[in-house]
């Protein structure tokens, strides 16, 4: 059975780092493409970043770019999102998903709180 | 303002049947494939659709995916009260590098 749990979340003050993970199961995880997506408390969804398989192909949103690093260990089958110089609307649940260009497999989500 | 327009709200009765459109443009929807989601309150995404028409397993064939040019759409047919959610259609555009999600269409089974 495909797994994904996210950890990591919690509440962090505006301008700090908060760094989440993402632990995979039930699937060769190197053999797939994984993403972050966000959202935000009672809106919709928003695509972070995304990873390849073994990471040669890296993409992020604009409105992280530059402060979020998404990275993932397959011997550990980890996927994880390193998030530096928070802002209030950085406040969302981060799920991570299975893919690329669609989401076969969610995680239950994490909720990440920039607030002072 | 999403770059994917969908309608905020759509409504049917039980048993009846509903689409769900999501308009975009030539570099996103018109040359890509779109992928449709259901959440329930309080959950994670589920994948409904993907490469426009196909239907994971375990996805009944109640829901269906279509594309014709810069639009889909999603249809439910026999409406349940279990189909009560937010509806997301998702797609990759190639001027962005990134991929786009619609505003979401909260769906009521009256």
């Amino acid at each position: 059975e495909v797994q994904l749990v996210e950890s990591g979340g919690g509440l962090v003050q505006p301008g700090g780092s908060l760094r989440l993970s993402c632990a995979a199961s039930g699937f060769t995880f190197t053999n797939y493409n994984m993403t972050w997506v966000r959202q935000a408390p009672g809106k919709g969804l928003e695509w972070v970043s995304y990873s390849s398989g073994r990471s040669s192909t890296i993409y992020y949103a604009d409105s992280v770019k530059g402060r979020f690093t998404v990275s993932r260990d397959n011997a550990k089958n980890s996927l994880y999102l390193q998030m530096n110089s928070l802002r209030a609307e950085d406040t969302a649940v981060y799920y991570c998903a299975r893919g690329s260009l669609f989401f076969d497999y969610w995680g239950q989500g994490t909720l990440v709180t920039v607030s002072s | 303002q999403s770059v994917l327009t969908q309608p905020p709200s759509v409504s049917a009765a039980p048993g009846q049947k509903v689409t769900i459109s999501c308009s975009g443009s030539s570099s996103n929807i018109g040359n890509n494939s779109v992928s449709w989601y259901q959440q329930l309150p309080g959950t994670a995404p589920k994948l409904l659709i993907y490469d426009s028409n196909k239907r994971p397993s375990g996805i009944p064939d109640r829901f269906s995916g279509s594309k014709s040019g810069t639009s889909a759409t999603l249809g439910i047919t026999g409406l349940q009260t279990g189909d009560e959610a937010d509806y997301y259609c998702g797609t990759w555009d190639t001027s962005l590098s990134t991929v786009l999600f619609g505003g979401g269409t909260k769906l009521t089974v009256l």
